[in-house]
């Protein structure tokens, strides 16, 4: 099974911020690689597909890159609705999602 | 409107059985693939099950496999999953989702997501 490792588990961060969210598999994915957005109490949103793929609707402040077994979540300018968890998720063979990571505020 | 509703969680015994439903409206429901995720209160997000959009191809995680069934009426357009033989470690918040692609096409990346049914197993 291909594992996901997200880092860091919490991150502090202020309005504005630059924040970056890494992702590391435990074999080559290739792009296939997502991102989401859950907020306590809802279900998970699509953020990116394909590793760097914007999903329709998501604020052009997000964007994803890498390849292979290392990837990233940048958030360019945190603004207050972005305080949330962020998980990928590895769709190269069925599915795994990472740990998570907890945005929050410092 | 294009969603997902969730329905049939709830509290039950050890090796007891609940089957969950997941009525999809606003979009073409045969088109696609479709999936159980699940989520342990605090804990992260596991895939749990998939079906094509005929219903004729399904696939399990390890931890289901045997005891949970996926199945889908295209014609009242919803999903179902039968869990049989519950244990304490199935306890969790259960969304079923969209596959992204259309078409009979399968990614694994989900664009749409129900709110979520609660499975409470205990004694």
């Amino acid at each position: 099974d291909i594992q996901m490792t997200q880092s860091p588990s919490t991150l502090s961060a202020s309005v504005g911020d630059r924040v970056t969210i890494t992702c590391r598999a435990s074999q080559s994915i290739r792009n296939w690689l997502a991102w989401y957005q859950q907020k306590p109490g809802k279900a998970p949103k699509l953020l990116l597909y394909d590793a760097s793929s914007l999903e329709s609707g998501v604020p052009s402040r997000f964007s994803g890159g890498g390849s292979g077994t290392e990837f990233t979540l940048t958030i360019s300018s945190l603004q207050p609705d972005d305080f949330a968890t962020y998980y990928c998720q590895q769709y190269d063979t069925y599915s795994t999602f990472g740990g998570g990571t907890k945005v929050e505020i410092k | 409107e294009v969603q997902l509703v969730e329905s049939g969680g709830g509290l039950v015994q050890p090796g007891g059985s609940l089957r969950l439903s997941c009525v999809a409206s606003g979009f073409t429901f045969g088109n696609y693939w479709m999936h159980w995720v699940r989520q342990a209160p605090g804990k992260g997000l596991v895939w749990v099950s998939r079906v094509n959009p005929d219903g004729t191809t399904t696939n399990n995680a390890d931890s289901v496999k045997g005891r949970f069934t996926i199945s889908r009426d295209n014609a009242k357009n919803t999903l179902y999953l039968q869990m049989n033989s519950l244990r304490a470690e199935d306890t969790a918040v259960y969304y079923c989702a969209r596959d992204f692609l259309r078409d009979g096409y399968i990614s694994d990346a989900f664009d749409l997501w129900g709110q979520g049914t609660m499975v409470t197993v205990s004694s």
